[in-house]
């Protein structure tokens, strides 16, 4: 079955330290974003890529860095200079941006939290 | 930029109709999406409206006028089930979706 895999589920991070949220996907989209939400806040899109290689900022991307050197693939990076990183985090992929009726397919989510 | 407003919490009765609002103001408009998330789970997919007018999916149904900025989503005979969030997006001139803070859906008995 196709579908966007995220892991770990759970994640927790030191003062300082650096984490990566993996997330690939087996449904041949181009574009994948990922979002942060916090409760009361629904869903905040951190950044997102619409190609290989390829990547923009979202609104809150201050604190997080991306890749996208493979399609199936879009790893998000937690930094120490993010201040506030405990929170639900949320994959998603579509078939391409700027088809308007593309639904988003999101995985399961990670849930980072700060020791 | 893009502003969109839903209800923060609903509470409806085991069978009956419900429905969640969404305003907004976007500038461009390419489509509104409503999805539902259970807790701790992922959103899915539940309409898309892009023209005005009401979409029907089974016992979900999803409203669209434009000029007035205004959605709603319609659930019928509703099931314990159907207790979960319920989100609102709109796809803007740049064609990524912005989320409204989502309406949890309590049903009761």
């Amino acid at each position: 079955d196709g579908g966007i895999t995220q892991s770990p589920k759970y994640l927790f991070r030191k003062e300082g330290q650096n984490v990566t949220l993996s997330c690939e996907q087996n449904l041949n989209h181009d574009a994948m974003y990922w979002y942060r939400q916090d409760p009361g806040q629904g869903l905040r899109l951190i950044y997102y890529s619409q190609i290989v290689n390829d990547f923009q900022k979202g609104d809150i991307a201050e604190g997080y860095s991306v890749s996208r050197e493979k399609k199936e693939s879009f790893p998000l990076t937690v930094t120490s200079a993010q201040k506030n990183p405990t929170a639900f985090y949320l994959c998603a992929s579509s078939g391409q941006v700027g088809m308007g009726n593309q639904p988003q397919h999101f995985g399961d989510g990670t849930r980072l939290s700060i020791l | 930029g893009q502003n969109i407003d839903q209800p923060t919490e609903m509470t409806a009765t085991e069978g009956a109709i419900v429905q969640i609002n969404c305003t907004y103001q976007t500038s461009g408009f390419n489509g509104l999406f409503w999805y539902q998330q259970h807790a701790g789970e992922a959103p899915t997919f539940l309409s898309y409206n892009v023209l005005d007018g009401l979409e029907e999916k089974g016992r979900f149904s999803s409203f669209l006028s434009r000029s007035k900025g205004y959605s709603y989503l319609l659930l019928k005979e509703l099931q314990m089930k159907d207790s979960a969030s319920y989100l609102c997006a709109v796809s803007g001139g740049s064609y990524i979706p912005t989320f409204g803070r989502g309406t949890s859906l309590i049903v009761h008995p």
